[in-house]
């Protein structure tokens, strides 16, 4: 595709159950981030994916959240027993590889509401 | 630690006031610097970009300016405008063995009244 994108675009979950929310970077982007905002606040990093680099789990906030990208593409960002604190909305950006002009294209996020 | 931190949190102007935002970072090997706009309810695009000997850069009412001695980095408004209301980040990029990794601020949540 054109753009990074980002499914689904809103998701309203119980509390306590699992989601999965997906990211398809840019064809060929080796780089992945995942971002995530709560209301109020700003860009809270989550992971990094480079090629076939062990990722940055750094930012993962508790051992309920995991990130795997297969294949070097398609992303998914699993929240096991979701939480109320866990609403957000979950931005997933991508870029190529170095040089000066490295940009990150952002999708347009996923809009997580548990209830 | 490569951090990139951003001031103030929120902002809240009158329409046609200028207004600047500001970004200090510990990047480094440093490669660029981009500020991005979020527009409610999107994915943040990139404003303008700032490579290691550049000073000021326009983009339309936004002006960039860097100082890579001190590290910031400050994004300039004039005569704002209701659409300007947005969160507006900055991405610092590095120029390491990784690859260029990017690091991303906060951000600032600017609200223009009218």
């Amino acid at each position: 595709g054109a753009g990074v994108s980002q499914s689904p675009s809103n998701k309203v979950t119980e509390k306590g159950k699992d989601v999965e929310l997906r990211c398809d970077p840019i064809s060929g982007h080796t780089a992945l981030y995942w971002y995530r905002q709560s209301l109020g606040q700003g860009l809270e990093f989550l992971i990094y994916f480079q090629g076939n680099s062990a990722p940055d789990k750094s930012g993962l906030p508790s051992d309920r959240f995991s990130a795997e990208r297969t294949g070097g593409s398609v992303s998914t960002l699993t929240i096991q027993r979701t939480q109320q604190e866990d609403s957000a909305v979950y931005l997933c950006a991508s870029s190529l590889n170095g040089g000066e002009n490295t940009e990150a294209f952002f999708g347009q996020g996923t809009r997580l509401t548990v209830v | 630690k490569n951090q990139v931190e951003q001031s103030p949190q929120s902002l809240i102007i009158l329409e046609g006031k200028n207004c600047t935002l500001q970004c200090n970072y510990t990047v480094s090997p440093f490669s660029n610097l981009r500020w991005y706009k979020q527009d409610t309810g999107r994915g943040p695009v990139s404003l303008t970009i700032m490579t290691f000997s550049e000073n000021t850069k326009s983009n339309g009412r936004y002006t960039a300016t860097l100082d890579a001695d001190t590290k910031q980095s400050s994004l300039h408004i004039t005569a704002s405008q209701l659409s300007d209301s947005a969160s507006y980040i900055c991405v610092v990029s590095d120029r390491g063995s990784t690859l260029g990794r990017l690091y991303f601020g906060r951000g600032t949540q600017l609200t223009v009244w009218p």
